[in-house]
């Protein structure tokens, strides 16, 4: 079955370090990843998406990689704040969209000042 | 200020007492859908909406109803709500129809079924 897994422990860091965040998947051929934030008790908020014929993707100090022979996407927080802290998803959807995307279970990221 | 926007914000009832949470949409988005997430499991879709009047079920459609009557309207019915329904729910919107890009989240419903 597909299978999406994000680290499930926190991940600390130190204000002004690079945090990154993993998303591997199994048993998918996904056409774009897509990844959001999101607050406590809040709605995700959509960052970035990267497509299956994409390596890279940039916007700000945010930085996303794709790698569909790994199955896995890494994301890149750098110069990282501690108002960067929240819970971070990543979501999959298939190659000619099934409009039913799948999350993973996000990982939440602290950033200590 | 484009946004999606549901109510109630919280929402405390009992065991069968019908129930309906509204979503609203102001960026004319075709496509919409319901989540709910709970905690360990992420996200979970629960019915889409590709149109008007076209809906179809996610991944957990069962015990929850939707109608699309209004592009921008999106309510989600519990018909006889039960304890296991008991989550935080989400309603997002996009712009794309043939794919689920960029979604729009509201802020969420919490609702506790007594």
């Amino acid at each position: 079955s597909q299978k999406i897994e994000q680290n499930s422990e926190a991940l600390n860091i130190q204000e002004g370090k690079t945090a990154t965040l993993t998303c591997n998947y199994t048993n998918y051929s996904p056409a774009y990843l897509q990844w959001y934030r999101q607050d406590p008790g809040r709605g995700p908020v959509f960052l970035l998406l990267i497509r299956e014929n994409e390596k890279e993707k940039r916007k700000e100090r945010l930085k996303v990689t794709f790698d569909t022979t790994l199955k896995q996407s890494l994301f890149h927080i750098t110069a990282s704040q501690p108002a960067d802290s929240a819970t971070y998803l990543c979501a999959l959807d298939i190659t000619g969209g099934s409009y039913i995307p799948t999350f993973g279970r996000g990982t939440s990221l602290i950033v200590h000042p | 200020e484009a946004q999606v926007t549901q109510n109630p914000r919280y929402l405390i009832t009992v065991t069968g007492k019908k129930l309906t949470v509204t979503c609203s949409q102001n960026m004319n988005h075709e496509y919409m859908s319901w989540y709910r997430q709970d905690p360990g499991l992420g996200l979970r879709q629960i019915y889409y909406s590709m149109n008007v009047e076209v809906t179809d079920k996610g991944d957990v459609p069962e015990g929850y109803k939707v109608s699309r009557k209004e592009k921008r309207n999106f309510p989600l019915i519990l018909e006889s709500p039960s304890p296991n329904q008991t989550s935080l729910y989400f309603c997002a919107s996009s712009l794309s129809v043939w794919t689920t890009e960029k979604l729009f989240f509201g802020s969420g419903t919490q609702l506790s079924v007594l």
